[in-house]
């Protein structure tokens, strides 16, 4: 079973503030890497697949950067609000792997207004 | 509208009792996968199909069935529920790209299941 790990798993954030997180994952037979952002009650969404070392996506406030030779992703949320409130998780998929995601425990964000 | 719908959304249920949880996708998917959630686990791929009877054990597959008849259902099944398997359980479906995929997969609102 891979190892894919997110920390921390859970932070408070005061409104306005930046904050950022990481997911780490092996850095052998990458293929792809996503993030998705689950709010309470509703379905996971794709925010974000990343393939590339070095790739930089963006979407609004939260970006997310890729390092593929180390292994890891952060996700970046700049001047947060309280409807970025959320777990987000990222899953790795390895090459071969077909449609396979094996996913993070999550970093559960909240906040404060 | 496109979507992966489930049922039901909450279930409580005793030992040993069994249950089905529906999955629907009307997104012509051929890649259909089943969840669970636990603190701290993210989430753990139980059983996933490739297309119409073509099934496969994930990760946890242990006490679970399915069935594939239909390209756009996929119920997941509990013969004989068991505590241990109180859990939240996602179901998700993407296209099937053989040689790896990118495609994100589409997840349903989850089913919050309570086994006494």
């Amino acid at each position: 079973i891979l190892n894919v790990e997110q920390s921390p798993q859970s932070l408070h954030v005061q409104e306005g503030d930046s904050t950022n997180f990481t997911c780490s994952f092996p850095s052998s037979n990458f293929y792809a890497l996503h993030w998705y952002r689950w709010e309470t009650a509703k379905s996971p969404e794709a925010l974000f697949v990343m393939t590339l070392n070095g790739d930089e996506k963006k979407k609004g406030r939260i970006s997310a950067t890729l390092n593929t030779k180390e292994g890891y992703s952060y996700l970046y949320i700049k001047g947060s609000q309280p409807e970025d409130s959320a777990t987000y998780l990222c899953a790795f998929k390895r090459q071969a792997a077909g449609n396979k995601l094996t996913f993070g425990g999550g970093t559960r964000v909240l906040v404060k207004p | 509208e496109a979507q992966v719908t489930q049922n039901p959304r909450y279930l409580i249920t005793v030992t040993g009792k069994k249950l089905t949880v529906t999955c629907s996708q009307n997104m012509n998917h051929e890649y259909m996968s089943w969840y669970r959630q636990d603190p701290g686990l993210g989430l753990r791929q139980i059983y996933y199909s490739m297309n119409v009877e073509v099934t496969d054990k994930g990760d946890v597959p242990e006490g679970y069935k399915v069935s594939r008849k239909e390209k756009r259902n996929f119920p997941l099944i509990l013969e004989s529920p068991s505590p241990n398997q109180t859990s939240l359980y996602f179901c998700a479906s993407s296209f099937l790209r053989l040689a790896g995929s990118t495609d994100t997969q589409y997840f349903g609102p989850g089913t919050r299941l309570t086994v006494l």
